[in-house]
């Protein structure tokens, strides 16, 4: 099956940009997600992208895949301390998401 | 538009009790899957349920059940409740299976004592 690794922890501070990486085992995905949880809440669906796409730009948020190294990442442009929290990458097959397990990020003011 | 509630959000249980969770979706959404989050494990899928069917299944012992009736709403249940069971768990729904957006409602956040 899929299988999805971050690495933990990323510190950034307020004003920086910050690169979250995720590497995937399997390429049937048709689409990869980012989602964002905040201490005691559930998951926020931040972006996702095709996976015939290169990259996808919303507003701060950047995504870059490279199928061919089966890696993706997210960029956050002018981290705010509002970004702190931890950040999943998730494969899809079907409605089933894989999750990798998570980056904590955290932004010094 | 309201988003997916969950109740209750907080439970303490009894190992050997069952519990049953609630999970209402999006309105006009059908597709309901539930998911556990512990701190070993991470994320882990449990189950997905669309038009009342169970769609697809995680790796995760008979304990661990669910339904969805026809208003699209889910409830999960888990019998003889174990220590490791405890755990926060999420509910997503999404318009349809297959693969859609899918969101989160806050989460119930299970005690097994």
């Amino acid at each position: 099956g899929e299988d999805v690794e971050q690495s933990l922890f990323l510190s950034v501070r307020e004003g920086d940009s910050s690169v979250i990486n995720c590497t995937y085992t399997d390429s049937s995905s048709t689409y990869l997600y980012w989602y964002k949880q905040e201490p005691g809440a559930g998951l926020q669906l931040l972006t996702y992208i095709f996976s015939n796409m290169d990259m996808k730009q919303d507003q701060r948020l950047t995504v870059l895949l490279n199928k061919k190294d089966k890696h993706l990442s997210l960029r956050i442009a002018d981290t705010q301390t509002g970004d702190s929290a931890i950040y999943f990458c998730a494969g899809a097959a079907g409605n089933k998401l894989t999750f990798g397990g998570g980056t904590r990020v955290l932004v010094k003011p | 538009k309201a988003g997916v509630t969950q109740t209750p959000r907080y439970l303490i249980k009894t190992r050997g009790q069952q519990v049953t969770l609630s999970c209402s979706p999006i309105s006009g959404h059908r597709s309901v899957s539930w998911y556990q989050q512990t701190p070993g494990q991470g994320l882990q899928f449990l189950f997905e349920y669309f038009s009342e069917t169970q769609r697809n299944k995680g790796n995760f012992p008979g304990r661990f059940s669910g339904r969805q009736f026809s208003n699209s709403r889910s409830e999960m249940n888990v019998s003889t409740l174990e220590l490791g069971d405890s755990a926060l768990y999420l509910c997503a729904s999404s318009y349809t299976t297959g693969e859609h957006e899918q969101y989160f409602g806050p989460g119930t956040r299970l005690t097994v004592t």
